[in-house]
């Protein structure tokens, strides 16, 4: 069965960093794209940034550009996010999920991030 | 701002059928079959419905179809259940793997 653990958020200041995990099992890891996904009080889905299998390749979204770095490590089946210069709107559940032709099979349940002081 | 356009909400009643739409361009929807539709539940996870405007993964009930017209997806729901009542969201492929265009907006479901 596919599980994916979302891990590390919590409530942090502005400007502050955090680093988020999403432990994959349950599937062969590198044969998926991987993407973080957030969602804001109130919102709908968000893309945030996704990861090719072997890391080669990667986009963000022009909210993030620069603050967010995704990264993963394909021996332990994980993926990151590294978070850094957090702003108040940054505050959303974050969610990891597969990408198989365009397409998202998989997500996570989330992790909670606020940014407030 | 959403690249695509869905309605910001939807109703019916137990056992009617809804359809919501998915506007986009021909860059998108119109060029690609890679449209899909994610039900979200919250505090859940969201679940893949519909992959490749009309297919549905293993486990995904009949109830929910997909089709597409043009520039247009569509998501029906047949036969609505009080646990339909959700957000649903269409994402399309737009060319390229930054992704910054495939999300649509939501849609809310109140089956009322």
């Amino acid at each position: 069965e596919v599980h994916l653990l979302e891990s590390g958020g919590g409530l942090v200041q502005p400007g502050g960093s955090l680093r988020l995990s999403c432990a994959a099992s349950g599937f062969t890891f590198t044969d998926y794209w991987m993407m973080w996904v957030r969602q804001a009080p109130g919102k709908g889905l968000e893309w945030v940034a996704n990861i090719k299998e072997d890391g080669s390749q990667i986009y963000y979204a022009g909210s993030v550009e620069g603050r967010f770095t995704i990264s993963r490590d394909n021996v332990k089946n994980s993926l990151y996010l590294q978070m850094n210069s957090l702003r108040a709107e940054d505050t959303a559940v974050y969610y990891c999920a597969t990408v198989y032709y365009w397409r998202f099979d998989y997500w996570g349940l989330g992790t909670l991030v606020t940014v407030s002081s | 701002q959403s690249a695509l356009t869905q309605p910001p909400s939807a109703s019916g009643s137990p056992g009617q059928s809804v359809t919501i739409s998915c506007t986009g361009t021909s860059s998108d929807i119109g060029a690609y079959k890679y449209v899909s539709w994610y039900q979200h539940h919250p505090g859940k996870a969201p679940k893949l419905l519909i992959y490749e405007v009309t297919k549905r993964p293993s486990g995904v009930p009949d109830r929910f179809s997909g089709s597409k017209s043009g520039n247009t997806a569509f998501l029906t729901v047949s036969g609505l259940q009080a646990e339909d009542e959700a957000d649903y969201y269409c994402i399309s492929y737009a060319g390229t793997n930054h992704f910054g265009g495939m999300f649509g907006g939501r849609t809310e479901l109140t089956v009322l």
